[in-house]
């Protein structure tokens, strides 16, 4: 099967500027998830979709981030203003909604704020 | 807030001798992944632990679950250098995964 797909795989931005990423989770996953990586750290839960719904945003700077998954199959997420802090791997995964096999990890998309 | 604690963090080890990760959690759980990730890659599944004493092997990786220690262990016989790589443990608590910090292993020829 085809993984979690993402992109673009690296971006490069200006403090203040704006950027969006992308995630196509598995066929049939229903959950979506958007972990962020700081380097040298675990990745930390942002968001948690199920289906277009949100199940779990809590961690999520909302004041800056936002995410949506409008047809409850691809998603976006979006930092506007970006600021130095933000520098990390953002690692999307999905999985099935009743699973104890985990989740599937996409390769990541590597944000330099500068 | 729950904690997910590793140790060591940083680990250097010669190739064929053995050794233990630790992955400590602060909450009640009985399912515990681990994952590897190599640089610049995405992480890879590596066991899925579902109950209270659950034990997996893959080649030289093995790993435990202690859900009353809130303790998970992988263990590495004769390390090889295709091993080195950061291994992370996360804790399942129905809601969402929290990882540990992860473990950076190095092994040396």
């Amino acid at each position: 099967e085809a993984g979690v797909a993402q992109s673009p795989r690296y971006k490069i931005i200006e403090k203040r500027q704006s950027v969006a990423f992308w995630c196509n989770p598995i066929s049939g996953h229903a959950t979506l998830y958007w972990y962020q990586q700081i380097l040298g750290q675990g990745p930390k839960l942002l968001i948690q979709f199920q289906n277009n719904g949100v199940v779990d945003d809590s961690q999520l700077p909302k004041d800056r981030f936002s995410a949506e998954r409008l047809k409850g199959v691809d998603s976006t997420l979006k930092i506007q203003p970006a600021k130095l802090e933000d520098s990390a791997v953002y690692l999307c995964a999905s999985s099935l909604v009743f699973t104890p096999y985990g989740y599937t990890f996409g390769s990541g998309t590597r944000l330099t704020v500068v | 807030e729950l904690k997910v604690e590793q140790n060591p963090l940083f680990l250097s080890m010669q190739e064929g001798k053995n050794y233990t990760i630790y992955c400590n959690y602060s909450t009640t759980s009985d399912r515990l992944y681990w994952y590897r990730q190599d640089p610049g890659k995405s992480l890879e599944s590596l066991f899925v632990l579902l109950s209270n004493g659950a034990v997996k092997q893959e080649g030289r990786l093995m790993a435990s679950l202690d859900t009353k220690a809130r303790l998970s262990t992988l263990h590495i016989t004769a390390a090889v250098h295709d091993l080195s790589a950061t291994y992370f443990c996360a804790v399942d608590t129905g809601n969402q995964f929290y990882f540990g910090t992860g473990t950076s292993l190095t092994v040396i020829p």
